[in-house]
């Protein structure tokens, strides 16, 4: 069936360090991506979308690319900081009414 | 900027007890979800609506579950008789077409 998996957390940085967090997806149809972030204690909020292939959605210094060949949409961010520490959720849905679906969520600290 | 509202932030209720818990999604919107995460761990889908009818509910969303919009702008979760492993957070979402859904700030359920 449809999913999304991503990779397991927790993920453990210094602060400046490159980060990816790996997300795939499956889907039949063309599913719209997104990444959401929940900060501790917080909701969930929206970090930034896709909604086509070869899109890229970029955010607070945070991108990724909608990769239909390898139906990935990999979190990047060049140099991260002690406030991006949260947990972040690859997310998929498609064009109807259908449910979002969310990855298992990874959990990344960042290191002063 | 809108979005969707969602009270309380924060219930605690005893075992066996009703709970309502409220959702005022953004005003335009078709498509209304609920969601929960118990602390800690994955987002899980419990239940979409649309069109005045349930379209799409998860194993977790059985008979003690349901949900109403009953003015058109509220859309309520309800849980006949809580038990402990209720407890978590639950998120509203809501989305008009397209795939990007607005969630609210959650309502943390404690069930004693």
């Amino acid at each position: 069936g449809d999913s999304v998996t991503q990779m397991e957390g927790p993920v453990t940085l210094s602060e400046e360090a490159f980060l990816t967090i790996n997300c795939t997806y499956t889907a039949t149809g063309y599913p719209s991506l997104f990444w959401y972030v929940q900060y501790p204690g917080e909701g969930l909020q929206l970090l930034l979308k896709a909604t086509k292939a070869d899109d890229k959605g970029s955010n607070k210094g945070f991108e990724a690319t909608y990769r239909k060949e390898t139906t990935s949409f990999h979190l990047e961010k060049g140099s991260v900081q002690v406030s991006d520490s949260a947990v972040y959720f690859c997310v998929r849905s498609l064009n109807r009414d259908d449910k979002i679906i969310f990855g298992k969520g990874t959990r990344l600290h960042i290191l002063p | 900027e809108p979005e969707v509202t969602q009270t309380p932030s924060h219930q605690v209720t005893q075992m066996g007890q009703e709970v309502i818990l409220r959702c005022v999604p953004i005003s335009n919107h078709l498509y209304f979800y609920w969601y929960r995460q118990i602390l800690g761990q994955k987002v899980e889908f419990l239940v979409s609506f649309y069109n005045n009818e349930i379209s799409e509910k998860s194993e977790i969303f059985d008979d003690q579950f349901s949900v109403e919009r009953p003015d058109g702008s509220n859309f309520t979760l309800k849980i006949r008789s809580t038990k402990l492993e209720d407890s978590a957070m639950y998120f509203c979402a809501s989305r008009y077409t397209g795939g990007l859904a607005f969630f609210g700030q959650g309502t943390r359920l404690t069930v004693v």
